[in-house]
């Protein structure tokens, strides 16, 4: 299958810093890609879907503010956690879209973990 | 009523068992599902894909889908301790729409 890398796969930080969460795709170009969060021991939540060259597009309840997402090329979304509080702290997960004929499929990166101190 | 529905369990079967999970989804013009394999700690993996109705074999896998009944279940044969994870259904309608995924737990 496809190989999706995120970068870093764990950070930690303090409390009103910022963090960038890298998300590429290694061996294919997605022109979509997604990025979810996920607490512990709940269901994966779709947070935004991000489209290269345009502005990603926020679920209900997501703050694009705080949660700015930039795709400018083919192969790498950013994800970038702004004044992260320790409520942010979570497992957030990219995926890219790839199309194969009729299965329009997502691969996942292997996440990254946030903590915030 | 949710998009994509699954038990959530935990489902617990001996090893050596046939593990069956189970999805249900609204949106009859869906044409493709996915399963989705998701250990502790790690994020998902794909173990199946299908979108023609009936069986679908990979290994110790088989995916089944019935568009008639919106419901696309995943059978595990000889089921390992290894295959002990969450298990997570996908859709793709316009968008791809995940359930909120079975605890599988296959015991020695």
């Amino acid at each position: 299958g496809a190989v999706v890398s995120q970068h870093p796969s764990r950070v930690i930080c303090k409390s009103g810093t910022s963090v960038k969460i890298e998300c590429r795709s290694l061996d294919f170009q997605a022109t979509t890609m997604f990025w979810y969060r996920q607490f512990p021991k709940q269901s994966l939540m779709l947070m935004a879907t991000s489209n290269e060259g345009s502005k990603a597009t926020y679920e209900q309840g997501v703050e694009k503010d705080k949660f700015l997402i930039n795709h400018a090329s083919l192969t790498l979304s950013t994800l970038t956690v702004t004044s992260a509080h320790p409520e942010d702290s979570s497992f957030y997960i990219c995926s890219a879209r790839v199309l194969a004929g009729v299965a329009d499929t997502q691969y996942f990166g292997p996440g990254t973990r946030l903590t915030v101190l | 009523q949710k998009e994509v529905e699954q038990n959530s369990g935990p489902l617990s079967v001996p090893e050596g068992a046939i593990a069956s999970l189970n999805c249900t989804y609204s949106d009859r013009g869906s044409q493709s599902f996915f399963w989705y394999r998701q250990y502790s700690g790690k994020s998902p993996e794909l173990i199946m894909f299908i979108y023609s109705n009936g069986d679908k074999e990979d290994g110790r896998f088989t995916a089944q889908l019935n568009k008639a009944s919106q419901y696309v279940s995943l059978l595990i044969r000889d089921s390992q301790p290894s295959d002990s994870a969450t298990y997570l259904c996908a859709v793709n309608e316009n968008d791809m729409r995940f359930g909120a995924g079975t605890r599988l737990t296959v015991k020695p």
